[in-house]
Formats: C-alpha cells, sequence, structure tokens
C-alpha cells in the first residue's frame, strides 16, 4: 500500500510554544489531507480536510487560529498548533488519499504524540 | 448528518475462534464506503478491509470478512481463527460520495479486542 509519513512521531513543549507536524506521502500525490485528534482511549476526531492550493476546511469546534495548516504541495500537509496548552495534548494523526479511484482506501501516517508541559 | 456505531467498548476472545465486531451507520447518501482499521498499542492506523455501497458481494481480506447489510445498515467484521496479534483496537469507518476526493472519512467509537491464549 501506499505510504504517509508523518514527523514528529513524538514531541514534548512548552505550554505558550507552537508546535509543527508534517505529514508526508511518499509514493503518492494526495490532493487532500486529513487531520485528526484522538484522546486516549477514544476515537479519531476529524479535525480538518487539506486541499493542495487551498484553504483548510475545518471541522465544527475547531478553533482556525489555533490549528494552522498548510497544504502547500500534493505530498505534504503540515499542522501546527500555536500558543500550546496542557489540553492540547493528545495524539495527532494524518490521512491522505490518492486521486479518486476504486480503491478508496485513506492512508494513516503514524501519528505523532504531542504533550505540552 | 452521518454517524457510525460501534456498540462493544470490549470484547474478549479465546484465540483460534472466530470473532464478529459490530457496527452500524446512518446516512442519507446513496454511494458511501465503509472500512475497518485495527489500531494497536503504537497508535498506527492499519487499514484492514473496504466495502463499497453497491458492491453486491461481502468483502474479504485474509482472515478478515465484512458482513455487509445494507438494508440494516449494518458492516460487521468476522475475524476466523483469531491470533494472539489480533488483541488492538478496532475502528469501523464510513466515507460518502464515492467519487470525491475530499469526502470525509469518519469513526465510530472503537472496540477493544483482547485475544486469550
Amino acid at each position: 500500500g501506499a505510504v504517509v509519513s508523518q514527523h514528529p512521531s513524538w514531541v514534548i513543549c512548552k505550554s505558550g510554544t507552537s508546535v509543527k507536524i508534517e505529514c508526508r506521502s511518499l509514493d503518492f500525490q494526495a490532493t487532500t489531507m486529513f487531520w485528526y485528534r484522538q484522546f486516549p482511549k477514544q476515537s479519531l476526531m476529524l479535525m480538518a480536510t487539506s486541499n493542495e492550493g487551498s484553504k483548510a476546511t475545518y471541522e465544527q469546534g475547531v478553533e482556525k487560529d489555533k490549528f494552522l495548516i498548510n497544504h502547500a504541495s500534493l505530498t505534504l500537509s503540515t499542522l501546527t498548533v500555536t500558543s500550546a496548552h496542557p489540553e492540547d495534548s493528545s495524539f495527532y494523526i494524518c490521512s491522505a488519499r490518492q486521486r479518486p479511484n476504486l480503491n478508496t482506501e485513506a492512508f494513516f501516517g503514524q501519528g505523532t504524540r504531542l504533550t505540552v508541559v | 448528518a452521518q454517524k457510525i456505531t460501534q456498540t462493544q467498548p470490549g470484547m474478549f476472545v479465546q484465540e483460534k475462534e472466530a470473532v464478529t465486531l459490530d457496527c452500524t451507520y446512518d446516512t442519507s447518501d446513496q454511494s458511501y464506503g465503509l472500512f475497518w482499521y485495527k489500531q494497536p498499542s503504537s497508535g498506527e492506523m492499519i487499514f484492514l478491509i473496504y466495502q463499497g455501497s453497491y458492491d453486491e458481494q461481502n468483502a474479504t481480506e485474509g482472515r478478515y470478512s465484512l458482513n455487509f447489510q445494507k438494508a440494516r445498515k449494518s458492516a460487521n467484521l468476522v475475524i476466523s481463527a483469531s491470533q494472539l496479534g489480533d488483541s488492538a483496537m478496532y475502528f469501523c469507518a464510513m466515507r460518502e460520495g464515492r467519487w470525491i476526493s475530499a469526502s470525509k472519512i469518519i469513526f465510530g467509537s472503537g472496540t477493544r479486542l483482547s485475544i486469550r491464549p
């Protein structure tokens, strides 16, 4: 299957700082990438849909200014958590899909565990 | 609005037995896709199986099969001959719009499967 690489796999940062998470599709072009957040023992909650060359579409209740998403190329989307606070500590995971075809599987990155202290 | 329901928070199964993980969904769309993903403790999301709403036959992938009952809006995952390595969280997910690259994938609350030796 296609490979999605997410970096870093874990990060610890101080409260008030910003953290950037990268999501790369290594062997395919991803016109659309998705960012999810997962609290311990809970499901994946969709935060936003990232479209190459245009603004991201955020889900209701997700702060656009807090979670900045940039999808500058067909293989890279970034999520920046700005002015992070302890309540932002969570597992963030991205997924990407190839151009529309019969195989509509979404490929996931390895996830990033963010801890804000 | 779409919704995925997994009613089994946790399950214990004896090794080598078959297990069925329940999933029901709700959508007003005629075209949609259903997925099952496995998430081990490492956090990665592992794609298991996909069923399109127009697929007449139930999907199968090795030991995994999807019992798709469209009229009942259920998409249960069946794992045959369970193995210790099957212990993980299992998520049912749904995507609306088969040909729309930006269609969202949303997840159920998950079922934690534990295999007893």
